[in-house]
């Protein structure tokens, strides 16, 4: 079946702008995660969803960042004023309920603040 | 701070021979163990997960965990230059949260 979809695939952003980017996890799955990835570097938790509520949102770096899921189905994760340090790859993964930790992750979005 | 620790690398191994991954966890309550594969400018594919103490086999690849050390390590069989790539192990740390916290991974070079 489909895997996990994010879009945009790339985008380049002037420093300052608002930014939005979306996942599409696996059907069925009914836990979604987003995660950072800066050059060379691992990733980085950023926030859990099960179902449409967040149990862990540790991981944003500020304020700036917040995401939400709508239908037990996509999500967005919304950047405000962009900062250079916010350039990285954001992922997203998808994983089945409560107490199933297998996660698969879509291809990513690579943003890029100038 | 809970941490996850890999050898940066690069592991070089011949083709044919064994690979053998490693890392060290420090959260004692850490229940779920998964080694992820990245290739360059890909996203992480899952390839193994182990849950309990010992070995787990798939294919070509073998999973070993040892909770009391805080060690999981990934043998990769009868290696194959489509091996080459990063492998990143990842731990769940247990309690409300499902979130993974991932190694910075190990660069595995397969010389053909």
């Amino acid at each position: 079946g489909a895997g996990v979809s994010q879009s945009p695939s790339n985008k380049v952003t002037e420093k300052g702008k608002d930014v939005e980017l979306r996942c599409d996890p696996i059907s069925g799955h009914t836990a979604l995660y987003w995660y950072r990835q800066r050059l060379g570097q691992g990733l980085e938790f950023l926030i859990y969803f099960q179902g449409n509520s967040a149990p862990d949102k540790s991981g944003l770096p500020s304020d700036r960042f917040s995401a939400e899921r709508t239908g037990e189905s996509v999500s967005t994760l919304t950047i405000q004023r962009t900062q250079q340090e916010d350039s990285a790859v954001y992922l997203c993964a998808s994983s089945y309920g409560l107490g199933s930790y297998e996660q698969y992750f879509g291809p990513g979005t690579r943003l890029t603040v100038t | 701070q809970k941490e996850v620790e890999q050898n940066s690398g690069p592991l070089s191994v011949p083709e044919g021979a064994i690979a053998s991954l490693n890392c060290t966890y420090s959260d004692r309550g850490s229940q779920s163990f998964f080694w992820y594969r990245q290739y360059s400018g890909k996203s992480p594919e899952l390839i193994m997960s182990i849950y309990s103490n010992g070995d787990k086999e798939d294919g070509r690849f073998t999973a070993q965990l040892n909770k009391a050390s805080q060690y999981v390590s990934l043998l990769i069989r009868d290696s194959q230059p489509s091996d080459s790539a990063t492998y990143l192990c990842a731990v769940n740390p247990g309690g409300a949260t499902n979130k993974l916290i991932f190694g910075t991974g190990t660069l595995l070079a397969v010389q053909p």
